[in-house]
Formats: C-alpha cells, structure tokens, sequence
C-alpha cells in the first residue's frame, strides 16, 4: 500500500525558513514524479512544485518560485520541500502527492495527510 | 497561466439521481502530439485529503466505481455521478497538468437533496 508522510510543519514567523519532509513508501519512489500541492484553510488546492524522476525536471508555482526548493533523495525513499522567506500566504496545509507517471505533468494519484504550516507572528 | 473553472458551485442532488459537473479550462489541455487530454478530476471529503478519481480526461482510477466517469476534450469536461450515493458528499476539483503552473478549478461542492 502507498503511503506518503509528511512532517516538518508548525508555526514559523515570517521571513524564517521552514523543511518539510515527506515519507514514501509501497511503491518504488525513485519511478515516479512527486509534487507539493498545498491548501489554506477552508480554501481550494493549490499546486506548488514537482520534480521528475531522476529530477531531471523541476518547476515551481510562481508564487513561490526563488523562495522554495524542491528535492528527492531516492535512497532515503523521501521528498522534501525547503521553504525560505515565509509568508503569511505561505499558510496552508501542505500535502505531499505522488504522481501517476514519471514525470513532472503529470496527475496526483496518492496524497498524503499533509503537514499544517503556519506563517504567523 | 490556464485558468480552470467550474460549475455550478454547489449541487444538490437526490440519491440515485444524476449528477453532472462541469469543468473549463481557459485554453486547450489536449496535446496533439499524443491525442491526451491532461485534466484530472479529485474528490475531497471534509477532513480527508484528496482522492483520485479521472485522469486523462476520461480514464478510471483503479478502485474508483464506475458511477465514476470522465468527458469531453480541448477546454470543456464533465465528471458524471450516474447514481450519487451518500458517500459521495464531497468537493470536486478539476485539475489541468498540461502546463504549469498545474492549476485547479475552484470545486463543485456536491450535497443530497
């Protein structure tokens, strides 16, 4: 069974740094394409970064572009997102999603729990 | 950036009835190159993350029931509930992976009448 854990979220001042961590397992993580998609409370989904396999292939949203960094450490069978320079938008539940492909456009077949990330003085 | 909508907003439909959800992309999801619409429709229950049902426009997720389906193709697609179940109480978002940035409709809320 696919199961992806994230971890890492809490509260955080803005302009501070945050990482977020997410757990893969059931699958074979370093054959698939994974995303961050993210969701402010009691709003829609929001689609933040991806990264291929091999991260060959890499993009960002606009709105966090320069701020966060996507990467995957295959042989830790792990996603993670580095969030720099916080923001108050930056506050929402944060999921970390498997795609259905190897590669970066791609849907999300499997979805995390999702780690709360609050961006707050 | 394609920018997805969706209607209605809210729907509220008798069990065992039809329910029809709409969803529009602001410019072409299809890549000619390979005939593929790249529009996913997810199902979020309250307190759940989403869950996969379409992706391809039209293609079943494994598990998912075949009062499941997908439609349409270009700008224009449709989720069809042919028979809502009480389970199925749910937001709906679409979804273009065609370009990025990879974005969502806003969700059709679906209720029992």
């Amino acid at each position: 069974e696919v199961q992806l854990v994230e971890s890492g979220g809490g509260l955080v001042q803005p302009g501070r740094s945050l990482r977020l961590s997410c757990a893969a397992s059931g699958f074979s993580f370093d054959d698939y394409a994974m995303h961050w998609v993210r969701q402010a409370p009691g709003k829609g989904l929001e689609w933040v970064s991806s990264i291929s396999r091999n991260s060959g292939s890499i993009v960002y949203a606009d709105s966090v572009k320069g701020r966060f960094t996507i990467s995957r450490d295959d042989a830790k069978n792990s996603l993670y997102l580095q969030m720099n320079s916080l923001r108050a938008e930056d506050t929402a539940l944060y999921y970390c999603a498997k795609a259905g492909c190897s590669f970066t456009f791609c849907y999300v077949n499997k979805w995390g729990q999702g780690t709360l990330v609050t961006v707050s003085s | 950036d394609i920018v997805m909508t969706q209607s209605p907003d809210s729907l509220a439909v008798s069990l065992g009835e039809r329910a029809t959800l709409n969803c529009k992309s602001s410019q072409s999801v299809l890549n000619s190159s390979n005939n593929k619409n790249y529009l996913a429709w997810y199902q979020q229950k309250p307190g759940q993350p989403p869950k996969l049902l379409i992706y391809w426009a039209s293609t079943r997720e494994f598990g998912v029931p075949d009062r499941f389906s997908g439609s349409g193709s270009g700008t224009d697609f449709t989720l069809t509930i042919s028979s809502l179940q009480a389970e199925d109480v749910a937001v709906y978002y679409c979804q273009q992976y065609y370009t990025t940035p990879f974005t969502f409709g806003p969700g059709t809320k679906v209720d029992i009448k």
